[in-house]
């Protein structure tokens, strides 16, 4: 079965630093996602992406965040200052019809 | 906005056993996802539910879902520690939109 990759699995950032979080989505899907977990929390929605354009975000999406699709394959996750309580494992999801498939994740520590 | 409850909230079975855990949401629900997580990994899709009344089986997993409860369950047939994980349901607000997810049920399989 067709799979999302995310990649790094793990990133360690020091606190203000900027760091991107890549995904490859499943290549003929047109919905994408960016999902964090906290852990031991809930699995939280960030933003989902439709046609090269952010179609719904949560509160927690603030102007720290940005997301692209900056070529036919990749959809990144970009946070521009990150804090301690960014500290979260951070899932790409990608969908064709109601779907998602989601990826293995990116652990991202901020120390 | 939606809110999902899933209980119990953690339960251990020994090896054999059949279990049920639910999944109660305060909203009327459109499509009702069954995931499963090993701690700190990625979601694995196990079942999607549509409809009211709908049921679907995959290997020793059955959901259904009941559209007047607002409540969806998954039950086991006779457990084995492969079954052991983390089960999140989600739940969206219609066609490729975000889903809303429950904190998640933690089984324990003892063998």
């Amino acid at each position: 079965e067709p799979e999302v990759t995310q990649t790094p699995s793990h990133q360690v950032t020091q606190m203000g630093q900027e760091v991107i979080l890549r995904c490859v989505p499943i290549s003929n899907h047109l919905y994408f996602y960016w999902y964090r977990q906290i852990l031991g929390q809930k699995v939280e929605f960030l933003v989902s992406f439709y046609n090269n354009e952010i179609s719904e975000k949560s509160e927690i999406f603030d102007d720290q965040f940005s997301v692209e699709r900056p070529d036919g394959s990749n959809f990144t996750l970009k946070i521009r200052s990150t804090k301690l309580e960014d500290s979260a494992m951070y899932f790409c999801a990608s969908s064709e019809t109601k779907k998602q498939y989601f990826g293995p994740g990116t652990r991202l520590t901020v120390t | 906005s939606q809110e999902l409850e899933q209980s119990p909230q953690s339960l251990i079975v020994q090896e054999g056993k059949n279990l049920t855990i639910n999944c109660t949401s305060s909203k009327t629900l459109y499509g009702l996802y069954w995931y499963k997580q090993k701690y700190g990994e990625g979601l694995i899709f196990l079942m999607m539910l549509q409809k009211g009344g709908e049921e679907k089986s995959h290997e020793k997993i059955t959901a259904k879902l009941d559209e007047k409860k607002q409540q969806s369950s998954l039950h086991i047939t006779a457990s084995q520690p492969s079954h052991a994980g983390i089960y999140l349901c989600g739940a969206d607000g219609g066609a490729n939109s975000k889903l809303t997810f429950g904190k998640g049920i933690t089984l324990s399989v003892r063998p």
